[in-house]
């Protein structure tokens, strides 16, 4: 089986630019989440989807990002406009059907971000 | 809450053991464990649903204690390949899954 897809998987683009990361989870699952990576932070959850429907989004750092998920086999995290210190790894998971944090996460190769 | 992880980092011999610890101040139901290596994404090791709960995969086991919401992470007779960064996830009422800053192991030759 296929796991879950990310794209692109390096992105490097200037300041100031929109920035736009999908995803694609694992098939039947129905929870996905977008994270974010850094040294400085560690691994930060963004915002989390069950069902395409978003549960919550506390940790999204401001309006300049935005997710959607207009169906159970796509979603994107978008970032407008970008500014240097949005540089991170973003990775995307999913996870079966089940109690929130009961099921294990299953993550993209993530992709590598770099606002100049 | 971001659980609390010791040690922060850890270096060993091959064949060695090593113990690596979550806690956190919130009253847990699950506890996740996940392995990353260098410049890949995280990988699923185990999950740990009863306080109590004890679960093996390999030469790596894990525990659960509800009442104390702590668990540990046991890594037997270490190989070169359990080197990466071992981070530690939680999951309580009222509070989104949060990992742990994680530990980073070293197995040396």
């Amino acid at each position: 089986d296929a796991g879950v897809i990310q794209s692109p998987r390096h992105e490097v683009t200037e300041m100031g630019q929109e920035v736009t990361l999908r995803c694609k989870p694992i098939s039947g699952h129905d929870y996905l989440f977008w994270y974010r990576q850094t040294m400085m932070r560690g691994l930060e959850l963004l915002i989390y989807f069950n069902n395409n429907v978003p549960i919550d989004d506390s940790g999204m750092p401001e309006d300049r990002f935005s997710a959607k998920m207009p169906n159970a086999s796509f979603s994107t995290l978008k970032i407008q406009p970008s500014e240097p210190r949005d540089s991170a790894v973003y990775f995307c998971a999913s996870s079966p059907p089940g109690q929130t944090g009961g099921q294990p996460q299953h993550f993209g190769d993530g992709t590598r971000l770099s606002i100049l | 809450q971001q659980p609390v992880q010791s040690p922060q980092a850890v270096i060993l011999r091959e064949g060695e053991d090593a113990v690596i610890n979550c806690s956190s101040s919130k009253a847990l139901y699950s506890v996740h464990w996940y392995r990353q290596k260098h410049g890949e994404a995280p990988v699923f090791l185990m999950i740990l649903l009863k306080g109590g709960e004890q679960k093996g995969h390999e030469k790596i086991s894990a525990s659960f204690n509800e009442k104390k919401q702590q668990s540990s992470l046991y890594l037997t007779a270490s190989q070169l390949s359990y080197s990466g960064t071992y981070f530690c996830g939680t999951a309580s009422h009222g509070q989104n899954f949060v990992f742990g800053p994680g530990t980073r192991l070293s197995v040396l030759p």
